[in-house]
């Protein structure tokens, strides 16, 4: 079954600071993995995906099928990067898209 | 030049009574979907459709009726509506259901039932 972990439900830091967003995956196959991004009220959209290996917004994420995580990373936070994260997986062929519990990120001037 | 869009954006009503949400996309996409997004912000797929036909039904109570009266449209009506029915309700589509589809999302339909 397919199943995806984000430990943290908030994580707070300060504008300029290093952000890391937690995603943990169980897949017995070979995963696609998604991380989208909803703003305050706004509606969900892609951020990026690992088969692209892109930087957005200056958001990476690097798929780990050693340790089965694909975490989100930015080097220096902004006050607009303060959204809510949600990691996702889909498996091989005709799969459906799981979602992770969500991070809510929290970026304080 | 919205892709998805949802109608209404906000709907109240009453329990018991039977509503309907609407879905349309205008990217040519062949699969569309509903998701569930409940108080905690937890977001679960409850179906898909993929050429007008069914191809996602995840354990949602009956009283959730999706209907596609063509590959633009899908519509989510729900019958005698409960008070654990309050949620956002997002639509999205994607090109189809292989690698690589990206799913792009509608505003969402806040649904409280009072």
């Amino acid at each position: 079954a397919q199943r995806v972990t984000q430990p943290e439900k908030l994580l707070s830091v300060f504008k300029g600071a290093p952000v890391e967003l937690k995603c943990n995956y169980s897949y017995s196959g070979s995963p696609e993995l998604f991380w989208y991004v909803q703003y305050s009220r706004q509606r969900l959209q892609l951020l990026l995906r690992h088969i692209s290996r892109e930087s957005i917004k200056g958001f990476t994420a690097d798929l780990n099928k050693g340790e089965t995580s694909f975490h989100l990373k930015k080097p220096f936070a902004q006050e607009e990067d303060s959204a809510m994260y949600y990691c996702a997986l889909k498996g091989t062929g005709f799969q459906k898209l799981v979602f992770g519990t969500g991070t809510r990120l929290l970026v304080s001037p | 030049d919205t892709a998805v869009s949802q109608t209404p954006k906000y709907l109240v009503t009453q329990m018991g009574n039977d509503k309907s949400i609407k879905c349309e996309q205008n990217l040519g996409h062949d699969t569309m979907y509903w998701y569930k997004q409940d108080s905690k912000k937890f977001l679960k797929i409850m179906f898909s459709y993929n050429n007008k036909e069914l191809i996602i039904n995840e354990t949602v109570p009956n009283r959730f009726s999706p209907k596609s009266p063509d590959k633009a449209h899908l519509n989510l009506h729900i019958n005698s509506l409960e008070l654990g029915d309050s949620a956002v309700y997002f639509c999205a589509s994607s090109q189809g259901v292989l690698r690589g589809d990206t799913q792009y999302f509608g505003p969402g339909t806040r649904l409280t039932v009072l």
